[in-house]
């Protein structure tokens, strides 16, 4: 289940179990989003992207969906596995040219063995 | 060395000390951008430089100063800090007109 840490919401799973991260962004007009993963030491890490043309992409174990309407956002992470633990954020794209990303607070995968 | 390196990864100073974060990316990108991860909020954007200008800065107090002598440098000059800007300083790179940010591992600042 999610429950809301100390500073950012933490979502608990078993390995093995599918995962899914949510986000809601703010501005209608962002045009691209991305998902980064940030691992404890290190800077965030693209994990998958996804235009405001499209309600669904896929990757490698990873789905991320699209619902302009409410401006929602989640990542499902199929068969989580302990090396999934992370802070997960999204992050949305207004300008072109050079990125502006604004980013989500971002919520804690802990995935036990 | 590939993708984008900061130095130093940790760092220690007083409020009366001046200090700068180095980055520099290796991917040939012409964007470069400072954030700042604190506890309790968001990613902050802090500065933007493409193609070697400065194209955003928001609302950062004057105490940070960045340079971008190149492309693929990007330099913090830190000075008269105070204990709130303890924080992990993020530096990013991207490709002009490309979405993904590409990211350092952070220099980890605490302002004593």
């Amino acid at each position: 289940g999610e429950s809301v840490g100390l500073h950012l919401p933490t979502l608990s799973v078993q390995e093995g179990d599918n995962s899914i991260i949510n986000c809601a962004y703010s501005n209608s007009a962002s045009d691209y989003f991305i998902w980064y993963k940030q691992e404890s030491g290190k800077g965030p890490q693209f994990i998958i992207d996804i235009r405001s043309n499209m309600d669904k992409r896929q990757g490698q174990r990873v789905t991320v969906l699209l619902n302009k309407t409410v401006k929602h956002l989640s990542l499902q992470i199929a068969a989580t596995q302990p090396g999934d633990s992370a802070v997960y954020f999204c992050a949305e794209i207004l300008n072109s040219g050079y990125s502006t990303l604004t980013f989500g607070k971002g919520t804690m995968l802990l995935v036990s063995p | 060395e590939t993708g984008v390196t900061q130095t130093p990864r940790h760092l220690v100073m007083g409020m009366t000390n001046k200090k700068s974060l180095k980055c520099e990316q290796h991917l040939g990108h012409n964007a470069m951008y400072w954030y700042k991860q604190s506890a309790k909020k968001p990613l902050e954007l802090m500065f933007v430089y493409s193609l070697e200008e400065r194209v955003e800065n928001n609302s950062v107090p004057s105490r940070f100063s960045p340079e971008c002598p190149n492309s693929s440098h990007l330099f913090l000059h830190l000075h008269t800090l105070q204990p709130e800007d303890s924080a992990l300083y993020l530096c990013a790179s991207s490709q002009y007109s490309g979405y993904e940010q590409y990211f350092g591992p952070g220099t980890r600042l605490t302002v004593t």
